[in-house]
């Protein structure tokens, strides 16, 4: 069972749209991390956001953290190709001293060229 | 910096056999993970070793897994014996600890139970 619920579940657009990834718990977390997955690879780090309604970008991609550190949105502007990948959030939870993730259950996203 | 080695790549079994997984860490980290990853899922963690106790093993089902790290540095995932459902991608992942830490991936092993 997966704390964090993810939509959509797949995204398939042309090259140059916009598109919105959201991120949704009832959980509150320390902060959230964003992922990305390339096919028989593991998940690469993209941002962690930690303060309640922070905003961070990160070229084309913008991503907030819910005021009540419950969800989180990822914004992808002008989508290219090479943004093509499996997208995770992750809530951060600590305890016995180590950060323990949740990862959503993904959003599959497809640009088409 | 070589990033976490996880071998073998690919797994293919049937069912009632036994399996091993292996992850080598990055050089200095002392926190080890292992997940598990449905296809299309995010991945779930089985157990977490700082050093060589495992802290946190609470999801990892002990009828049939087990796993060690012996000397707090490579670690074995065994599954005896697998099961159909058992067929997933196994990531190992590694930090330096600690609650600011950031998690390296490796690339996982796929387990195909026929």
């Amino acid at each position: 069972t997966q704390l964090l619920e993810q939509s959509p579940q797949f995204l398939s657009i042309q090259e140059g749209e916009n598109l919105t990834v959201y991120c949704n718990s009832s959980s509150v977390f320390s902060s959230l991390q964003w992922y990305r997955q390339e096919p028989g690879e593991g998940p690469v780090l993209l941002v962690t956001v930690v303060t309640g309604g922070e905003v961070k970008k990160l070229k084309r991609l913008t991503f907030q953290f819910g005021d009540a550190r419950k969800d989180s949105s990822l914004h992808i502007t002008a989508a290219q190709p090479g943004d093509t990948g499996l997208y995770l959030c992750a809530g951060v939870k600590v305890w016995t001293g180590a950060n323990n993730l949740f990862f959503g259950t993904g959003t599959r996203l497809t640009v088409i060229p | 910096e070589a990033g976490v080695v996880q071998s073998p790549r690919y797994k293919i079994i049937e069912k009632k056999q036994p399996v091993a997984f292996w992850c080598n860490p990055i050089s200095g980290h002392n926190t080890l993970y292992w997940y598990l990853q449905n296809l299309g899922q995010g991945p779930e963690l089985l157990i977490r070793y700082e050093n060589e106790e495992a802290v946190d093993d609470s999801q990892l089902p002990k009828d049939r897994f087990s796993a060690e790290r012996l000397k707090g540095v490579d670690s074995t995932l065994k599954i005896q014996p697998a099961e159909l459902g058992d067929s997933a991608v196994y990531l190992c992942a590694s930090s330096t600890g600690g609650p600011t830490d950031t998690q390296y991936f490796g690339p996982g092993t796929r387990l195909t139970v026929l």
